[in-house]
């Protein structure tokens, strides 16, 4: 069974550019979570998706947005780019069940310069 | 935020050793997951426990929980230097009936040395 995949790995986006990260779950997997890792405020919940449709959402600005397709496969959105928004972003999988394991891709991760 | 914290903060041990890394959390939970990182690269799924079970193991490592303290140990026996990375526990809320919201702790950084 493949795993969570990520694309791309790695970024670089000047400040004020907006910038799409993809995450395809493991089939079968119907929810997909999002999370923004940096040294300073470590491992950080941004929203989840299940079933096409935003179910949780953590504290962050409105410049961030995700959206899930039909096939489960979600994509995150960050317009106007800050320093600040360079990080490790990471996508989970899960069945969306609440005692089943999240499981994540590789990451991309997004420099702003 | 961050809803809990792991002590320690960083770990050196000797091949062979074991490790044992705590994880302190907030509020009523689900489960709790422990994970594995290094280097800045994804997160490995490690174990998931529940909130109505004490203790689990899965190959070298045994997780425990106590709800009543809101904390939870790893015990990694027999270390080895492929275990050299970052821990992380995360905890799933009650009230999101799911686990999909995870929040994490600080992490303990293991380093363990042939």
């Amino acid at each position: 069974k493949a795993g969570v995949t990520q694309t791309p790995r790695y970024l670089i986006k000047t400040r004020g550019q907006q910038v799409t990260l993809s995450c395809s779950p493991i089939s079968g997997h119907r929810s997909v979570s999002w999370y923004q890792q940096t040294p300073g405020q470590g491992l950080q919940f941004l929203f989840e998706y299940f079933s096409e449709t935003q179910r949780n959402k953590g504290n962050f600005p409105g410049r961030f947005s995700g959206r899930q397709f039909s096939n489960s496969r979600s994509e995150m959105n960050v317009s106007t780019l800050e320093l600040g928004d360079s990080a490790l972003y990471l996508c989970a999988s899960s069945q969306g069940a609440g005692n089943t394991e999240a499981f994540f891709g590789q990451g991309t991760r997004l420099t702003v310069v | 935020s961050q809803q809990g914290e792991e002590d320690p903060q960083a770990l050196s041990i000797q091949e062979g050793e074991n490790a044992t890394m705590n994880c302190s959390y907030k509020t009523s939970i689900n489960n709790l997951q422990w994970y594995r990182q290094n280097s800045g690269r994804g997160l490995v799924h490690l174990i998931l426990i529940r909130s109505n079970e004490r203790e689990k193991h899965s190959g070298r490592l045994r997780v425990t929980l106590d709800t009543s303290k809101k904390s939870s140990s790893l015990l990694i026996t027999a270390s080895r230097a492929a275990d050299t990375a970052s821990y992380f526990c995360a905890t799933a809320p009650v009230y999101t009936g799911t686990a999909s919201k995870l929040t994490f702790g600080t992490g303990t950084r293991l380093q363990v040395t042939l």
